[in-house]
């Protein structure tokens, strides 16, 4: 029990355009997501925290008008990198919290995103 | 504001030998406290969590940590590492009045030598 996915895996786009990361929780209902972001040889970042139906709560520096969160249901929450440029380049990884799991966090498999 | 130390960047071990990984932290109560492993281009598996009770935590893989409150110490053992266990490894801190927020360190990267 308690899988986190996440879509795709590893994703390639040009400088510029928009790129949208999936996460869902597979077998139970996340209340709260969270994003995370690895750069290389680095440890992760809290990005910003979604609660199911509400705006996300972003960190102190991360821009939400660039990376956008949608939690619109209980298994979805997604990110979507605008015009992305190669600095946001690095492994963004999610992690959801939700009915019995108490305060722990599930973490999907992370995606690796490439901006060239 | 909490923080987490992880002293070692790097550790090698020899296969069958005995591990240590160190983690302290800074906050003024007792916060949840996690270690997670990392493979290369992967997400995180939890190894072990302590919320309450028992200081000594039991994880998979045969990994163990202490809660030591004196020490604000969180140390991750296993006394036998095997050449699969070779990966990253990070110490979490969470609270739950900041919604269960994690604060990572710096993460240990463990090289084991056949």
């Amino acid at each position: 029990g308690a899988v986190v996915s996440q879509h795709p895996s590893r994703v390639i786009c040009k400088s510029g355009t928009s790129v949208k990361i999936e996460c869902r929780s597979l077998d139970f209902q996340a209340t709260t997501m969270f994003w995370y972001r690895q750069f290389p040889k680095q440890s992760l970042m809290l990005m910003a925290t979604s609660n199911e139906g509400s705006k996300a709560t972003y960190e102190q520096g991360v821009e939400k008008d660039k990376f956008l969160i949608n939690h619109a249901s209980l298994t979805l929450s997604t990110l979507t990198v605008t015009s992305a440029h190669p600095e946001d380049s690095s492994f963004y990884i999610c992690s959801a919290r939700g009915g019995t799991s108490g305060n722990e966090q599930f973490f999907g498999p992370g995606t690796r995103l490439t901006v060239l | 504001a909490q923080s987490v130390t992880q002293p070692d960047i790097h550790i090698t071990v020899s296969e069958g030998a005995s591990l240590e990984l160190r983690c302290n932290y800074s906050y003024g109560a007792t916060p949840y406290l996690f270690w997670y492993v990392q493979s290369p281009g992967q997400g995180l598996q939890l190894l072990l969590k302590y919320f309450s009770g028992d200081t000594l935590v039991q994880g998979i893989k045969g990994f163990e940590a202490e809660f030591k409150r004196s020490q604000s110490s969180f140390n991750l053992r296993k006394p036998s590492v095997h050449w699969s266990d070779a990966a990253e490894y990070f110490c979490a801190v969470g609270r739950l009045e900041y919604g269960n927020k994690l604060v990572f360190g710096a993460g240990t990267i463990l090289r084991v030598k056949s």
